[in-house]
């Protein structure tokens, strides 16, 4: 069975960072690329960044990017998505998410399965 | 930046009727498009990918259609359990920028 499973509620105060992590059990992390995705308190989707699985290329939403850094830990099947220099607008809950098929090094599909959501606080 | 478009924000329809789900994209997306459900309090859940193309274990009471910058999701003979907010995403970008439609809430009439 295909599953990620995330780490625990966190909060932050506003300057710290975060680090969230997404342990992968059924499927090899170095197959399949992983999206981050956060949804501030009653609002919408948020796409934040994703990793290739294969070469452990990057891309980031503009919006957050040089304050985030997604990497994986081959050893033990985990991603981890690192978000510096937190602000108010930072609380959220964060997905990850695997890209669903795997075509090689070049792809990026829908998003399936999905993790079960870490809630990001930040409060002073 | 590809902006997803969601029409409209809330949608009033009884149980057993259908109802039609609009997500419209900046630029075309050819069918690089998803479809997800989301309940209170829990992950996405995929519905649909390549615009029209039902994920594993999903009614067919859903469909989906369109290509390029328009498309739709009709799910038919609404059940208590659909009433909830459904988001279109596109994938199109490389490398990946995904984005997402702000959201469609399906609530009772």
């Amino acid at each position: 069975q295909i599953q990620l499973v995330q780490s625990g509620t966190e909060v932050k105060k506003p300057g710290a960072s975060v680090k969230v992590s997404c342990k992968a059990s059924g499927y090899s992390l170095n197959r399949y690329g992983i999206s981050w995705v956060r949804q501030a308190p009653g609002q919408g989707l948020e796409w934040v960044g994703w990793i290739s699985g294969y070469n452990r290329n990057t891309n980031y939403a503009q919006k957050v990017k040089g304050r985030v850094t997604i990497t994986i830990e081959v050893s033990t099947n985990t991603a981890y998505m690192e978000l510096r220099s937190l602000k108010f607008e930072d609380t959220a809950v964060y997905f990850c998410a695997r890209d669903a098929r795997s075509y090689g090094s070049g792809s990026h599909t829908w998003l399936d399965p999905w993790g079960q959501g870490t809630l990001v606080t930040v409060s002073s | 930046e590809i902006v997803m478009t969601q029409s409209p924000a809330t949608l009033s329809v009884s149980p057993g009727e259908g109802a039609t789900l609009s997500c419209r994209a900046s630029q075309s997306i050819g069918i690089n498009l998803a479809w997800y459900q989301q309940k209170p309090g829990q992950a996405p859940r995929l519905l649909m990918y390549a615009a029209s193309t039902r994920a594993t274990g999903i009614p067919d009471r859903f469909s989906g259609s369109g290509s390029g910058t328009e498309f739709t999701l009709t799910i038919s003979s609404l059940k208590p359990e659909d009433f909830v907010v459904y988001y279109c995403q596109q994938y199109n970008n490389w490398p990946p920028e995904d984005t997402f439609g702000q959201g469609t809430k399906l609530e009772f009439k």
